[in-house]
């Protein structure tokens, strides 16, 4: 199928690290990304990965790619309130470039 | 400021009373896009458009039309809205459409159909 699945919920502690994880189906994938949705906001990239890579890491912010296992995860390190939103998974592939496909989200909420 | 709008950002309508939302953006892109955002379902995609006068379905094009008379904007219409296309509507534009490109965003469109 063409689903990008995701947990829906995730609540760490302020000053832990969050890890939001993801799989995806397609193995031609190519690009995957992390959007993230504040309230009553549209959709921001906060990074993505080319999927000959296996990591990225962008100041607080490292993705892992499992290709075989077509696993994803975002890991936000110090977590603060500000980082309070949905992350949403999203993957494009060399068939059809012309559309992503979107995860459910994950809400990420942090606890004092 | 580059930047995808849109409008109205809340609307209430009634079932079967024709609407339009509008999106642009001044950044010069070719590709723009319409998605809806359902809860558990993330984002999918309602129509996208390649240039002008490009449109093409996305996953869920049923029920919505949209057009693409020049390239900074993609409307997006509803002949005869029905409750269940309430939803939360995004727009966005990329440069293009290649692997590569990222995709902007604009800030929602919260639709009722009552």
């Amino acid at each position: 199928g063409e689903d990008v699945e995701q947990s829906l919920f995730l609540s760490v502690r302020e000053g832990d690290s969050s890890v939001i994880n993801c799989t995806y189906t397609d193995s031609s994938s190519t690009y995957l990304y992390w959007y993230k949705q504040e309230p009553g906001a549209g959709l921001q990239l906060l990074t993505y990965i080319f999927s000959n890579m296996d990591m990225k890491q962008d100041q607080r912010l490292t993705v892992l790619l499992n290709k075989k296992d077509k696993h994803l995860s975002l890991r936000i390190a110090d977590t603060q309130t500000g980082d309070s939103a949905i992350y949403f998974c999203a993957e494009r592939r060399y068939s059809s470039a012309s559309k992503i496909i979107f995860g459910s989200g994950t809400r990420l909420s942090i606890r004092p | 400021e580059a930047q995808v709008t849109q409008n109205p950002r809340y609307l209430i309508t009634v079932t079967g009373k024709k609407l339009t939302v509008t999106c642009s953006q001044n950044m010069n892109h070719e590709y723009m896009s319409w998605y809806r955002q359902d809860p558990g379902l993330g984002l999918r995609q309602i129509y996208y458009s390649m240039n002008v006068e490009v449109t093409d379905k996305g996953d869920v094009p049923e029920g919505y039309k949209v057009s693409r008379k020049e390239k900074r904007n993609f409307p997006l219409i509803l002949e005869s809205p029905s409750p269940n296309q309430t939803s939360l509507y995004f727009c966005a534009s990329s440069l293009g459409q290649g692997l590569s490109y990222e995709q902007y965003f604009g800030p929602g469109t919260r639709l009722t159909v009552t």
